[in-house]
């Protein structure tokens, strides 16, 4: 079955801790990204990568980081300059010939105190 | 600044009750609106793609309608598996979209 993985389902961190968080697609697509979305809000995007070894900044990129080695795997990770990071993150993958409609995996909740 | 807004922010339906939810956005240069369902604690799941001013798209109890500055989402006949929250985006490039808040629907049997 094709599909997009995120691991843990759930993670607790203390502050001040960089934590990762894993995506990993077998969709073949070339696109992937992260959001992130909280109660009341609509997802907002963090990065994306539209290739390998390429990733752009997208709304929200400060106390994140990601990269992008192979075509199926996008980890982001979680710095600790990120001054709130609790919050639900979701990646997807999109490609040219499913005309960019985006999918999505089954997230990570994120909890750090 | 591109906007997406829909309404309600929640719906509570009996079983059977037909409804829809509105999808209003101001982006120009539209290259796609999607809706999307999402159950709690899950990732949104693909419904619909819409394209242009007039297109319709259906799937069991839903239908998804475009114009020109807005989409619906009608639910007919609901049924309690039916409750979940609905999202809609807009994409204004090949790579990025811009999410409403989200309609909560519950159905109540």
């Amino acid at each position: 079955d094709g599909g997009i993985t995120q691991s843990p389902k759930y993670l607790f961190r203390k502050e001040g801790q960089n934590v990762t968080l894993s995506c990993e697609q077998n969709l073949n697509h070339d696109a992937m990204y992260w959001y992130r979305q909280d109660p009341g809000q609509g997802l907002r995007l963090i990065y994306y990568s539209q290739i390998v070894n390429d990733f752009q900044k997208g709304d929200i990129a400060e106390g994140y980081s990601v990269s992008r080695e192979k075509k199926e795997s996008f980890p982001l990770t979680v710095t600790s300059a990120q001054k709130n990071p609790t919050a639900f993150y979701l990646c997807a993958s999109s490609s040219r010939q499913n005309s960019y409609e985006q999918y999505f995996g089954p997230g990570t909740r994120l909890t750090v105190t | 600044e591109d906007q997406v807004t829909q309404s309600p922010e929640a719906l509570r339906l009996q079983e059977g009750e037909s409804s829809s939810l509105n999808c209003s956005y101001t982006v120009s240069g539209l290259r796609g609106l999607f809706w999307y369902r999402q159950d709690p604690g899950k990732g949104p799941e693909f419904l619909f793609t819409l394209y242009s001013a007039g297109e319709e798209k259906e799937k069991e109890r839903l239908k998804a309608t475009l114009t020109k500055k807005e989409s619906f989402l009608h639910i007919t006949a609901p049924k309690p598996e039916d409750s979940a929250t609905y999202l809609c985006a807009v994409r204004w490039d090949d790579y990025k979209l811009s999410f409403g808040a989200g309609t909560t629907v519950t159905v109540r049997a």
